[in-house]
């Protein structure tokens, strides 16, 4: 049972142009949501998160964006640069006593062209 | 240092063997984790302790033995075993109570069973 989705195996845009990631999650207990960005050969590296109390987060060219009712998340990069091309994971965590235990989607491959 | 650092990088290993990953951190991080990541999936859960104590094991198969010998050091333990294990085996901390934001990965140790 995949609890966090990510439809899209790949995404391809010009530099300078705006990346938008999808993300879909079924669990209702999830209450906090995370981006990584992984390049191969390495382990996962943090890139901004949103709190399900939380519509919206910022930091820099990305934003986040949360719809609770609608069970989705969007990572927006904007401007895109070719740097920006790597795997981005969608992941989520329950609070209480899940011991901070992630739940990723399986990943996006963006490709940001010169 | 802000590092978790995982060692070795790559290992082969038969289905007789015994082999362990080893996974280290000095940012005083009480939660520690092992995921595992299959060929384009996402990395899963399979182990966390907390204060050197095994918290959660997410029914791993006990050919998987992992060991926390002080808070700094994480060890899997491997034996007998099957190619289907082959994956990138990812560790990673973070401070205990703080949100999941907060996870620090490893580089990976990139295990092929033969």
């Amino acid at each position: 049972d995949q609890q966090v989705k990510q439809n899209s195996p790949s995404l391809s845009v010009q530099e300078g142009r705006i990346s938008i990631l999808n993300c879909d999650y079924t669990n209702s207990m999830f209450d906090y949501f995370l981006w990584y960005k992984k390049y191969p050969a390495e382990g996962p590296t943090f890139l901004i998160s949103i709190s399900s109390i939380k519509d919206k987060n910022e930091d820099g060219r990305f934003t986040v964006f949360l719809n609770k009712s609608a069970k989705h998340l969007s990572l927006h990069i904007v401007p895109s640069q070719p740097g920006d091309s790597a795997v981005y994971f969608c992941a989520a965590s329950a609070g209480g006593t899940s011991y901070g235990k992630l739940t990723f989607g399986q990943g996006t491959i963006l490709t940001v062209h010169p | 240092d802000t590092e978790v650092t995982q060692t070795p990088k790559h290992l082969v290993m038969g289905m007789t063997n015994k082999k362990s990953l080893k996974c280290e951190q000095h940012m005083g991080h009480r939660a520690m984790y092992w995921y595992k990541q299959k060929a384009k999936k996402p990395p899963e859960l399979m182990f966390v302790y907390s204060y050197e104590k095994l918290s959660i094991n997410e029914s791993v198969p006990s050919r998987f033995s992992p060991e926390c010998p002080n808070s700094s050091l994480l060890n899997l333990h491997l034996h007998a075993l099957q190619p289907e294990d082959s994956a990138l085996y990812l560790c990673a901390s973070r401070i205990q109570g703080a949100p999941v934001n907060g996870y620090t990965f490893g580089s990976g140790t990139r295990l092929t069973v033969v």
